[in-house]
């Protein structure tokens, strides 16, 4: 089945510095990547998403890039901001359509 | 803007008893899951439920575990004996379609078995 490695585990960047974090997955069939934002208590929101016939993907401050030849897929922040202090999580659709999370990084902007 | 509700939000039980925990997805959906994530872990799927059946189950999704959408508006999870283990933050999820399409994701329901 899918499995999904994220890192870093944590991820701490300078206000206005851009942050990255990182996915590698085992499933070549996996077709659907998405990122979650989870702040403290609170549900998975979902930020981002990307299909497998799509390369990269881009909204506002956020992109998510997809490597279907290296199996792996990338979340970028752009001019970071403290808002953007979160868990934040991907997650791999399967063949059977599971979506299959990775570990988190927990990203915190310094002031 | 539609979203998933869940009751209740923090349940607290007696290992050994019965919970249900309660889900409204979102109206127009077709598809429904459960998750669950053990405190400052990952999210971990569950069962997903389409048609009045359940289409996938992880290997956590054991005997102990019910599904069941006893009307047009509610999906519920059943566990029947309720261990130390299964205390975790339950989400519900639902989407429109199965196949590579977004999940919305409930506010969660905090089970502690004590």
């Amino acid at each position: 089945g899918e499995n999904v490695e994220q890192h870093p585990s944590t991820l701490s960047v300078q206000e206005g510095d851009s942050a990255v974090i990182k996915c590698t997955y085992s499933d070549s069939a996996s077709n659907y990547f998405p990122w979650y934002k989870q702040e403290l208590g609170k549900r998975p929101q979902l930020i981002i998403d990307i299909r497998s016939n799509v390369g990269e993907k881009k909204d506002q401050r956020i992109a998510v890039t997809l490597n279907k030849t290296a199996k792996h897929f990338s979340l970028h922040i752009t001019e970071t901001q403290p808002e953007d202090s979160a868990v934040y999580f991907c997650a791999g659709s399967d063949s059977n359509y599971q979506l299959i999370w990775g570990a988190g990084t927990k990203l915190i902007i310094k002031p | 803007e539609p979203e998933v509700t869940q009751t209740p939000s923090h349940q607290v039980t007696q290992m050994g008893q019965e919970v249900i925990l309660r889900c409204v997805p979102i109206s127009n959906h077709l598809y429904f899951y459960w998750y669950r994530q053990i405190l400052g872990q990952k999210v971990e799927f569950l069962v997903s439920f389409y048609n009045n059946e359940i289409s996938e189950k992880s290997e956590i999704f054991d005997d102990q575990f019910s599904v069941e959408r006893p009307d047009g508006s509610n999906f519920t999870l059943k566990i029947r004996s309720t261990k130390l283990e299964d205390s975790a933050m339950y989400f519900c999820a639902s989407a429109l379609r199965q196949d590579t399409d977004t999940q919305y994701f409930g506010p969660g329901t905090r089970l502690t078995v004590l």
